[in-house]
């Protein structure tokens, strides 16, 4: 079946060590690839987007993400983490095989806990 | 410009009720998606509008339902509530109809709902 994968529920990271978060998917063609973060009691804020081109994607409060067709990935990096950056993340991803009848599938989100 | 909007943000109900929630879009936005969250099921997609026209829909029962204004603002209505239905409603709101311009979502603060 088609979906996207978040392989790590919780990840905890020290303040100032660098983050790397997991996203794969099982979708035949280049899809759509998306990063979402959402605060507790928020909704979601759009950190960056994949449509095609450079496969190295710069995103807002300095994180970026790699799509990497051979390994269906499109991971999420930080060099440096901040405390505000404790969040859920999630990872989106539209099939690239009907653009305009698909839908937004969302993984299942990393929780992310910064210690001091 | 102001983001998406979403009224109520926290709603309580009895089962078997009817819940109406609302979502104004960003400005210039002519797309709105509702989503359902819940721990269990994480994030589901409910149903998309464009030009007032329901154009996708997910996966729920037909007491989920929405409609469009022709001013891009949307609702969408819950009837018979079960316990089943409480969670965080979220509304999206994107640009255009099809591609980068569809995908692209804005996401309010959303509705927590709480059915008992």
């Amino acid at each position: 079946a088609q979906s996207v994968t978040q392989p790590d529920i919780h990840i905890t990271v020290s303040e100032g060590a660098s983050l790397e978060l997991r996203c794969n998917y099982s979708y035949g063609a280049t899809p759509y690839l998306f990063w979402y973060v959402q605060s507790p009691g928020q909704g979601l804020q759009l950190l960056l987007k994949y449509f095609s081109g450079d496969t190295l994607v710069q995103g807002i409060k300095g994180f970026e993400a790699e799509f990497k067709r051979s390994q269906s990935s499109f991971n999420l990096r930080k060099p440096s983490v901040h405390w505000s950056d404790a969040a859920e993340y999630f990872c989106a991803v539209v099939p690239g095989s009907n653009f305009g009848n698909e839908k937004l599938t969302f993984g299942t989100g990393t929780r992310l806990t910064i210690i001091p | 410009k102001a983001g998406v909007t979403q009224t109520p943000r926290y709603l309580i109900k009895t089962r078997g009720q009817q819940v109406t929630l609302s979502c104004s879009p960003i400005s210039g936005h002519r797309s709105v998606s509702w989503y359902q969250q819940t721990p269990g099921q994480g994030l589901q997609f409910l149903f998309e509008y464009f030009s007032e026209t329901q154009r996708n829909k997910g996966n729920f029962p037909g007491r989920f339902s929405g409609r469009q204004f022709s001013n891009s603002r949307s609702e969408m209505n819950v009837s018979t509530l079960e316990l089943g239905d409480s969670a965080l409603y979220l509304c999206a709101s994107s640009l255009g109809r099809t591609g980068t311009g569809l995908y692209e979502q804005y996401f309010g603060p959303g509705t927590r709902l709480t059915v008992t």
